[in-house]
Formats: structure tokens, sequence, C-alpha cells
């Protein structure tokens, strides 16, 4: 498994400002993702981030409100532009590991946000 | 695409009880992964299976993964108030996965 951490851990933000998540993790990771859970709901998975190549986006997610950076294998961003209270969620980022002969993620602890 | 629906939503257990929690997909999965949330916390991975009719144990924890691998459950025995939290299947393929829609346990002491 890993170690991987989440900053912030929470935060409380105002309507149209954007908040810059960042997930490290201690070892090289090929697949980083991003989940967004809301307040008493499942995971939904926003993208799939690779290093060296565009995130890859899932139906309902853009770019342009959820862009993502991953300049190495250790590390990666999620910003959330333009908030409304409707992104008021935890944000989880987890990674992809390949254990004997399929692969699992583990996730990090979460970035809580509120957006008034 | 692919969905996952696990049933019950909510799970209240006497303490000492036994509960099912079954996980069902529209497509057949590569596998399936459990999860455990306890309140306040993050996912946490419990198991995964792969294999057709596989069955794991985990002390009081039993997870299956049906013949047609579409369908598991995670059974457990005795529940203990240590056992509180949300149980989430996430059905894989290729390297995404889709979780269900989670069961929330409450154990009455």
């Amino acid at each position: 498994s890993a170690v991987i951490s989440q900053k912030p851990s929470r935060d409380i933000c105002q309507r149209g400002t954007s908040l810059t998540i960042q997930c490290q993790v201690d070892s090289q990771v090929t697949m980083m993702f991003w989940y967004r859970q809301q307040p008493g709901q499942s995971l939904t998975l926003i993208a799939t981030a690779n290093q060296g190549s565009e995130a890859t986006y899932e139906s309902g997610f853009v770019i342009d409100k959820f862009p993502i950076s991953r300049p190495n294998l250790t590390f990666s961003t999620l910003t959330v532009s333009n908030m409304s209270p409707e992104d008021s969620s935890i944000y989880l980022c987890s990674v992809d590991f390949y254990q004997g002969y399929t692969d699992t993620q583990y996730f990090g602890p979460g970035t809580r946000l509120t957006v008034l | 695409g692919q969905q996952v629906m696990q049933i019950p939503q909510y799970q209240h257990v006497q303490e000492g009880e036994d509960f099912t929690t079954y996980c069902n997909s529209s497509t057949t999965l590569s596998n399936i992964q459990w999860y455990k949330q306890r309140p306040g916390g993050h996912p946490v991975f419990l198991i995964q299976l792969v294999k057709s009719g596989e069955v794991k144990k985990q002390k009081r924890l039993t997870f299956q993964f049906g013949e047609a691998k579409k369908n598991s459950s995670l059974h457990i025995t005795a529940t203990q108030t240590t056992d509180v939290g949300t149980y989430f299947c996430a059905g894989s393929n290729d390297y995404k996965l889709s979780f269900g829609a989670g069961t929330t346990v409450t154990v009455r002491a």
C-alpha cells in the first residue's frame, strides 16, 4: 500500500472562488484518481490523472470546472473552479496499486469543502 | 456504462447478530473490491475478489463473488460496535471503480 496525504483537509470558500487540492503519495504510482463524495452519498469518479498526459474526465465533469495537474509520479492537484454551494463535497484522491495479479485502489484522507 | 447496485442502504443491527449486504452489477466484472468508511473517515480497502465463485474470510467478515462475476456479498457475523460505518462494494473493469451506494451500518448495544 501507500501513504497518501491531501491538503487542505478542509476549507470553507466563497461562491465564485477557486480552490486547489493537493494529493501527495509516498511512492511512485502510474495512475491517480479524483473522486467526489457528496454528503451521505457514494463516491463518484471525476477523472483519472496519468503522468505525462491529459487527465481523462468522466461524464458530467469537464476540464474547465475541474482542471487537474499531474507533474510527476507522486503528486497531483485538482482545482475546483468558480465554486457554487453545489460543489460542497468531500474530494478524495486515490492511487492504483498492482497487488498479486490485479489492481487495488487506496484513498487519501479527503478534503472537506464547504462553499457558502 | 457500468452500474453497481447495493442493498440495503441502511442496516440497523443488534450487537451480536449477523447481517449481509449485497452488490449487483449490470455487467460482468473483472474483480470486485470492498471498502469500509467510518463516520468522518475515508474509504479503507478491505478485500478484493477476482475469481468466479471466490469466497474469502477476514475474521467475522465473509466475502463472496458470484459464479457469473456480476454479484457479491459481505456477511458479518456477531456484529460488534466496531463494525459501525458504511460498507461500499466497487466493481472494476480495467482500472476504474464503480461504487455501489453503500450500506450504512448502525449497531444497537
